[in-house]
């Protein structure tokens, strides 16, 4: 079965601090990944994704991530955390072939000044 | 450009009412879809619509019924309201696959009592 696990709900980093949140998969083939971010009553936001070529991937507002087959993770890194940065963030995986797309369960941000 | 805008913002419903989500694009996107977010869940795909005049099932599509009359429309409709459909529903859309980047609207936010 897919699935994608987020294991951390709430992290709170230090403005200046890096960051990294984990995510791992589970799925069949080798999908799409991806990681999108929601602020506080918004709609989502794409800020990378994965499907081929270079394991890391760059993506906006100076977010990176770095997808590791063997451990089945997809997790998201950046060098120093700004406040703005604070909200929720969810790893996906989609196929395109058959219109599947799952979400994990969300990690929360909390940037302390 | 709006992009995707979503109607009612928010709304109380009473059970076994009938209930219509509107959401429309102005991006040309071939293909939308509709989720639901429901808290330690993450999102979670109820219907999907690769082209107008074509829908599909998503993830949880139970209870739910969608149509695709022009591109720049997709309607969610709830037939019959019950308590377990309160949540937050957004609509999405793509330019033609679901691993395309999704742009998301603001979401609605409904409450069945």
């Amino acid at each position: 079965a897919q699935s994608v696990t987020q294991p951390d709900i709430h992290i709170t980093v230090s403005e200046g601090a890096s960051l990294e949140l984990r995510c791992n998969y589970s799925y069949g083939a080798t999908p799409y990944l991806f990681w999108y971010v929601q602020s506080p009553g918004q709609g989502l936001q794409l800020l990378l994704k994965y499907f081929s070529g270079d394991t890391l991937v760059q993506g906006i507002k100076g977010f990176e991530a770095e997808f590791k087959r063997s451990q089945s993770s997809f997790n998201l890194r950046k060098p120093s955390v700004h406040w703005s940065d604070a909200a929720e963030y969810f790893c996906a995986v989609g196929d395109g072939n058959f219109n599947k797309f799952y979400f994990g369960s969300g990690t929360k941000l909390n940037v302390k000044p | 450009i709006a992009g995707i805008t979503q109607a009612p913002t928010s709304q109380i419903l009473a059970a076994g009412r009938r209930m219509t989500l509107r959401c429309t694009q102005d991006m040309r996107h071939n293909a939308m879809y509709w989720y639901r977010q429901d808290l330690g869940l993450g999102l979670r795909l109820i219907h999907y619509s690769n082209t107008a005049g074509t829908t599909g099932k998503g993830e949880v599509p139970d209870g739910y019924s969608v149509s695709r009359a022009n591109t720049d429309d997709f309607p969610l409709t709830l037939a019959s309201a019950v308590p377990s459909q309160t949540s937050v529903y957004f609509c999405a859309s793509s330019i033609g696959k679901i691993t395309d980047t999704q742009y998301f609207g603001p979401g609605t936010r409904l409450t069945v009592l």
